[in-house]
């Protein structure tokens, strides 16, 4: 079975300039997650889908992210524009049915904001 | 007080030691608890889920205890290989949002 698959690995950019991540989930999977992990830190739920849904965007900076999951499959996370703070790894983790499961990681983007 | 908290450590014990971490919740409605762990620069993996009568896989064992909110990671026996940063995750509370600790970070040495 494919795991979650995700790019680009790697990404440096300029503070004020935009970039933007995808993610494939794992077949079937019905919940896509994104989170932010900067080093030395857990992982921080940005969004959750269910299917094409929202279910939680709470702690999503919605003045410069952005993220959308076409017919319940892929999803993309944009930042527009960046500052030097959101340099970190960006995961996405799905599961089959929600958060009560087990959630599979994909490699992750890491981000270098300069 | 934060939602999960962690000792992020490192926890510095020798091969063959048994060792123990323990993460804390604030809600007391949370539902769903799980143990994963992260090597470095590499994705979460899930190590085990904690059950309410506990659990124990191999040389990991698992438990909650919801009266005083913190669920534990045992692991006896020690190894090298696994030296890497323990997460715990917690789930529910009426919003089913996954919650991450910050991570302890476990080095095992000959």
């Amino acid at each position: 079975e494919a795991g979650v698959a995700q790019s680009p690995r790697y990404k440096i950019i300029e503070k004020r300039q935009s970039v933007a991540f995808w993610c494939n989930p794992i077949s079937g999977h019905a919940t896509l997650y994104w989170y932010q992990q900067i080093l030395g830190q857990g992982p921080k739920l940005l969004i959750q889908f269910q299917n094409n849904g929202v279910v939680d965007d709470s702690q999503l900076p919605k003045d410069r992210f952005s993220a959308e999951r076409l017919k319940g499959v892929d999803s993309t996370l944009k930042i527009q524009p960046a500052k030097l703070e959101d340099s970190a790894v960006y995961l996405c983790a799905s599961s089959p049915l929600g958060p009560t499961d087990t959630q599979y990681f994909g490699p992750g983007t890491r981000l270098t904001v300069l | 007080r934060k939602e999960v908290e962690q000792d992020p450590g490192p926890f510095n014990v020798p091969e063959g030691a048994t060792v123990a971490f323990n993460c804390t919740y604030s809600n007391s409605a949370s539902q769903s608890f799980f143990w994963y762990r992260q090597d470095c620069r590499k994705e979460p993996k899930l190590l085990m889920s904690v059950y309410s009568s506990g659990n124990e896989d191999g040389r990991f064992t698992a438990q909650l205890n919801r009266a005083s909110q913190y669920i534990s990671l045992l692991i006896r026996d020690s190894k090298l290989s696994d030296s890497a940063t323990y997460l715990c995750v917690v789930n529910g509370g009426g919003s089913y949002i996954p919650t991450f600790g910050r991570g302890t970070s476990l080095i095992v040495h000959p």
